[in-house]
């Protein structure tokens, strides 16, 4: 079983529209929940932390269910430069490996 | 903002050659990571490293591979004998000890010829 799992995608969404990836992590020790972003060919990007009481930052808002090993990242009024593959990744400890999913591609369209 | 460097950002190699890819994480950072990244596949570890030893590495890393700091800002990764297979981005990223959050340099495209 692989220990990040997310949807590969591609998402296809009109501009403005909301959209939501999904990932599930199979190590209950993981302690760290992060979303990275990756455009094509570049170094993935810290997005946001993920935290168990969820976060927001502008547009972006993160949920984690331990009990469910579930994480969830929803982006609302999508722009052209949301375009990018959205990587889930988990973490068991500071100064240790992190774990990524394979990615969820999406594709913003004016 | 500080940013973790990265050179070459492409390196084209004969099999069988020796490689050596070179990283200059972020300066207070005292954690230090290569991960790679096979096309159209998912970013895997490689290795950690801490107090200048390794404190973790994969099963890719084998003997093949190693990693030294040899100064107080390069990190580098050194490729003994390339194969077809190596072929990837390799990318450094840097932490500090008490983060969990790790920061990525733009990656150095190695092709194994």
């Amino acid at each position: 079983r692989k220990e990040v799992e997310q949807d590969p995608g591609p998402f296809n969404v009109p501009e403005g529209a909301t959209v939501a990836f999904n990932c599930t992590y199979s190590n209950s020790a993981s302690q760290s929940f992060f979303w990275y972003r990756q455009d094509c060919r570049k170094e993935p990007k810290l997005l946001m932390s993920v935290y168990s009481s969820g976060n927001e930052d502008g547009r972006f808002t993160a949920q984690l269910n331990r009990a469910s090993q579930y994480i969830s990242l929803l982006i609302r009024d999508s722009k052209l430069s949301d375009s990018a593959t959205y990587l889930c990744v988990v973490n068991h400890q500071a100064g240790t490996a992190l774990i990524f999913g394979k990615g969820t591609t999406l594709s913003v369209s004016s | 903002e500080p940013e973790v460097t990265q050179t070459p950002s492409h390196q084209v190699t004969q099999m069988g050659q020796e490689v050596i890819l070179r990283c200059v994480p972020i300066s207070n950072h005292l954690y230090f990571y290569w991960y790679r990244q096979i096309l159209g596949q998912k970013v895997e570890f490689l290795v950690s490293f801490y107090n200048n030893e390794i404190s973790e590495k994969s099963e890719i890393f084998d003997d093949q591979f190693s990693v030294e700091r040899p100064d107080g800002s390069n990190f580098t990764l050194k490729i003994r004998s390339t194969k077809l297979e190596d072929s990837a981005m390799y990318f450094c990223a840097s932490s500090l000890p008490s983060d969990y959050e790790q920061y990525f340099g733009p990656g150095t495209r190695l092709t194994v010829t």
